[in-house]
């Protein structure tokens, strides 16, 4: 049973453009999401985060977008840059019981210069 | 400050085999996890520390798989006997306090392959 699910196993966008890596879940336990990005044999570094109590975070160049009733969260770059390709993780969890992080199966997102 | 320090980075070993790894946590780091990492999927946890004691371990198979942090900081994972399906990286994490949404820090992993 996936709770958190990245249908797009990869993205390609050209630098400068905007990249949009979307993230659904089933549970609705869940209140605190997280976006991780992960370059290759390293381990995955935290991004940004957002609340259940809030529609959208920004930091930078990165925003999270999350629509409750949909059961959805997208992370937006902008503008997007060579050095934020990686393998983005999406991950979720639930107040009560702390600290469990669900993941999803991850974005491979390609910038193309 | 250093990060999550993980060893092996990799591993090969023959099925049946025991094998383990080895993790140090972020100084003052309280919390560690171990997560599994199978080829195109996230990691999943396998069982979470608060100091010595082991909160979460649901998810560990604990027929083939156990784990120990004797001393509340570094922590070990080890599989005996490995099967084919172990194959996977193994990923230790660590956070600074229980009960709050504090950042997991990961570290490198170690890529573990069952021939």
């Amino acid at each position: 049973d996936q709770q958190v699910k990245q249908n797009s196993p990869s993205l390609s966008v050209q630098e400068g453009r905007i990249s949009i890596l979307n993230c659904d879940y089933t549970n609705s336990m869940f209140d605190y999401f997280l976006w991780y990005k992960k370059y290759p044999a390293e381990g995955p570094t935290f991004l940004i985060s957002i609340s259940s109590i809030k529609d959208k975070n920004e930091d930078g160049r990165f925003t999270v977008f999350l629509n409750k009733s949909a059961k959805h969260l997208s992370l937006h770059i902008v503008p997007s840059q060579p050095g934020d390709s990686a393998v983005y993780f999406c991950a979720a969890s639930v107040t009560q019981g702390a600290q469990k992080l669900v993941f999803g199966q991850g974005t491979r997102l390609t910038i193309n210069p | 400050e250093a990060g999550v320090v993980q060893s092996p980075r990799y591993k090969i070993i023959e099925k049946k085999q025991p094998v383990a790894f080895w993790c140090n946590p972020i100084s003052g780091h309280n919390t560690l996890y171990w997560y599994r990492q199978n080829l195109g999927q996230g990691p999943e946890l396998l069982i979470r520390y608060e100091n010595e004691e082991a909160v979460d371990d649901s998810q560990l198979p604990k027929d083939r798989f156990s784990a120990e942090r004797l001393k509340g900081v570094d922590s070990t994972l080890k599989i005996q006997p490995a099967e084919l399906g172990d194959s996977a990286v193994y990923l230790c994490a660590s956070s600074s306090l229980a009960g709050s949404y504090n950042e997991q820090f990961f570290g490198p992993g170690t890529r573990l392959t069952v021939l």
